[in-house]
């Protein structure tokens, strides 16, 4: 049973505007997100992450929203750029699941220049 | 970058066989794991480690099995490999800090 969930699996954007990249959770004791990224033949890198006591969290063209009551987060990318081009990767863990990090399905993102 | 190494990068084998995947990393971190990434499933846990001798079964861990006998190396092995054990796998560690840093991950097809 997928805990969380991304439901595009594909995306595609012109170089300049916003990507919007959607995450549904179902485990309401996840009380921590994280997105990742990852280009062909590599490994998942780590882009940005939230506490469920924010709802916000920006660092530089990326920030996540954290809608906790609809367990809904969201990565924005803005301005998107042709090396954002890549597989995008929700994951989220919480005090109850240890250590262990449950991952999305992926959402590949295109940046058409 | 996270001094995490995955070996072999790829491989082929045979149904039946024995297959032993290593991870090894030179940052000292306690917590040490293995996924699988298959199209339509994202990354999946098989196996995970929180010490030396000390690992715990993830959501796929059928068919595999998983030792930690120094801190540096999790190594990953299918007993008798099967069909739907190729994936791309890949290791990742985190220091019991927020975010978990991966390999390069190995590309195993089973025949």
């Amino acid at each position: 049973d997928q805990q969380v969930k991304q439901n595009s699996p594909s995306l595609s954007v012109q170089e300049g505007r916003i990507s919007i990249l959607n995450c549904d959770y179902t485990n309401s004791m996840f009380d921590y997100f994280l997105w990742y990224k990852k280009y062909p033949a590599e490994g998942p890198t780590f882009l940005i992450s939230i506490s469920s006591i924010k709802d916000k969290n920006e660092d530089g063209r990326f920030t996540v929203f954290l809608n906790k009551s609809a367990k809904h987060l969201s990565l924005h990318i803005v301005p998107s750029q042709p090396g954002d081009s890549a597989v995008y990767f929700c994951a989220a863990s919480g005090l109850r699941s240890g250590n262990q990090f449950y991952f999305g399905t992926g959402t590949s993102l295109t940046v058409i220049p | 970058d996270a001094g995490i190494t995955q070996s072999p990068r790829h491989k082929v084998t045979e149904t039946g066989t024995p297959v032993t995947l290593r991870c090894h990393q030179t940052e000292n971190h306690r917590y040490m794991y293995w996924y699988r990434q298959d199209p339509g499933h994202g990354l999946r846990l098989i196996h995970y480690s929180y010490g030396v001798k000390d690992t715990d079964k993830g959501e796929v861990s059928d068919g595999y099995s998983v030792s930690r006998s120094k801190t540096e190396d999790f190594l990953l092995t299918l007993e008798s490999a099967t069909s739907s054990q190729t994936s791309v796998y890949f290791c990742a560690i985190t220091g019991g800090g927020d975010e978990q840093f991966f390999g390069p991950g190995t590309r195993l097809t089973v025949l």
